[in-house]
């Protein structure tokens, strides 16, 4: 089980530009959760998929974010445009989604950087 | 709107020492409760999970209740070791989401 795998580790980028965060789940779980953390807020939700479905996206911060989930094993998150604001660690995490007595698992996370 | 409170936000203890980490909510329509462990520059590590119907799991040195009605968890970790230093995070699953709410943490340092 190699876990959820996330990339690229580290990002910096400059005002304006456009970042794509990508993550693959875990195999045969069916729930993928995209959180941001930073010190002020801790971890807050963005988007939530089920069976490759968004369910909740409310936590998403405006127009500028979006996720998408084409298949079960890959998702993306893509920020456009940037802005120094956005500067944090994004999270992507899964679960099996059979019930509700089974844990979240999390990659390594994106520390994203905007000047 | 469900939130989640873990205090102290700090704590600095002894190799050796038990201790008691604290999670409070404020809507106790939950269908569990996690903890987790997160270490500097890493994710975080699912460590005990309880469900509602619950009101206790264990894992090695490791003992985590849930009392619902009160809102509240507490995370018990036995004879503390330097290697359990780390930012330890309680979260629930509310019965109106399918995710979960995160506390900000309670950052454990033991002393050799």
């Amino acid at each position: 089980d190699a876990g959820v795998i996330q990339s690229p580790r580290h990002e910096v980028t400059e005002m304006g530009q456009e970042v794509t965060l990508r993550c693959k789940p875990i195999s045969g779980h069916n729930s993928l959760f995209w959180y941001r953390q930073t010190m002020m807020r801790g971890l807050e939700l963005l988007i939530y998929f089920n069976n490759n479905v968004p369910i909740d996206d409310s936590g998403m911060p405006e127009d500028r974010f979006s996720a998408k989930m084409p298949n079960a094993s890959f998702s993306t998150l893509k920020i456009q445009p940037s802005e120094p604001r956005d500067s944090a660690v994004y999270f992507c995490a899964s679960r099996l989604r059979d019930g509700y007595a089974s844990p979240l698992h999390f990659g390594n996370g994106t520390r994203l950087t905007v000047t | 709107k469900q939130e989640v409170t873990q205090i102290p936000a700090a704590l600095s203890v002894p190799e050796g020492e038990n201790l008691v980490l604290n999670c409070s909510f404020t809507d106790s329509a939950i269908y569990n409760l996690q903890w987790f462990r997160q270490d500097p520059g890493k994710g975080l590590t699912s460590l005990l999970l309880i469900q509602s119907s619950q009101r206790e799991q264990t894992s090695g040195r490791l003992n985590a209740s849930l009392d619902k009605s009160s809102g509240r968890s507490t995370l018990y970790i036995a004879a503390s070791q330097p290697g359990d230093s780390a930012t330890y995070l309680c979260a629930v699953e509310a019965r109106s989401q399918g995710n979960l709410i995160f506390g900000k943490g309670t950052k454990l340092s033991v002393k050799p």
